[in-house]
């Protein structure tokens, strides 16, 4: 079946860089017209996509952030790594990783999720 | 930036129905997905290309568009369907994915 499983530091200082890695199963990052995107949720709040990457490799971001993001992937790994620089305590969120589904290579959505990992941001 | 909107709350009694909107411009030339998201649990896909439904998603979740809003209808509300809800679609370019600002669901 497929998972996908978030995994990174519960806790960065503000202005490090935050590395997550995405490791996914039950279906190839190679598949044509799949990708995977990150998701975030602060606490109490609404979510807020961030990037996203496809079997092509090509990539999207979130205008606002784009400066700060990084998405590539490994394919013979099946990980998808996001990385984001200069972090601050306002980006202290739950971080999900996604399938996008060969089906929406062109109208991006998302019917797997992963767990999610709550990131904190403190010194 | 592009923007969805959602009512922040919606109540009904378990057996009536449910209808939750999500407004944004680009909603007559952009797809909107539907989320369910219980508290501390992941997003679950509900609908998508406004109103098909995932398999293993009950019948009672239906989906509908028009003009710059879509709306989620839950038939027969359930207690087990208390849950935020959220709409998710992208810009009118297409190169940015947006979600609404959620929806709580309370069966009264």
């Amino acid at each position: 079946q497929v998972t996908l499983k978030e995994s990174g530091p519960v806790l960065v200082k503000p202005t490090e860089t935050l590395t997550l890695t995405c490791t996914v199963s039950g279906f190839s990052l190679s598949n044509a017209r799949m990708g995977v995107s990150w998701i975030r949720q602060p606490p109490g709040k609404a979510l807020e996509w961030l990037a996203h990457i496809f079997s092509n490799d090509e990539k999207s971001y979130s205008t606002s952030l784009k400066s700060r993001l990084t998405i590539s992937k490994d394919t013979s790994k099946s990980q998808v790594v996001l990385t984001m620089t200069n972090m601050d305590p306002v980006d202290t969120a739950t971080y999900y990783c996604a399938r996008i589904p060969a089906d929406g290579y062109n109208y991006a959505f998302f019917d797997y999720w992963g767990q999610g990992t709550l990131v904190t941001v403190s010194s | 930036s592009y923007e969805l909107t959602q009512p922040p709350s919606v109540s009904v009694s378990p057996g009536q129905t449910a209808r939750i909107t999500c407004s944004g411009d680009a909603l007559p030339k952009q797809y909107a997905y539907w989320y369910q998201q219980k508290p501390g649990q992941a997003p679950v896909l509900v609908i998508y290309k406004d109103s098909e439904r995932p398999s293993g998603i009950p019948e009672r979740f239906s989906g509908s568009s028009s003009g710059t809003t879509v709306t989620l209808t839950i038939s027969g509300v359930q207690a087990e369907d208390e849950a935020d809800y959220y709409c998710q679609s992208a810009d009118s370019s297409g190169t940015e994915e947006v979600f609404g600002g959620g929806t709580k669901l309370t069966v009264l």
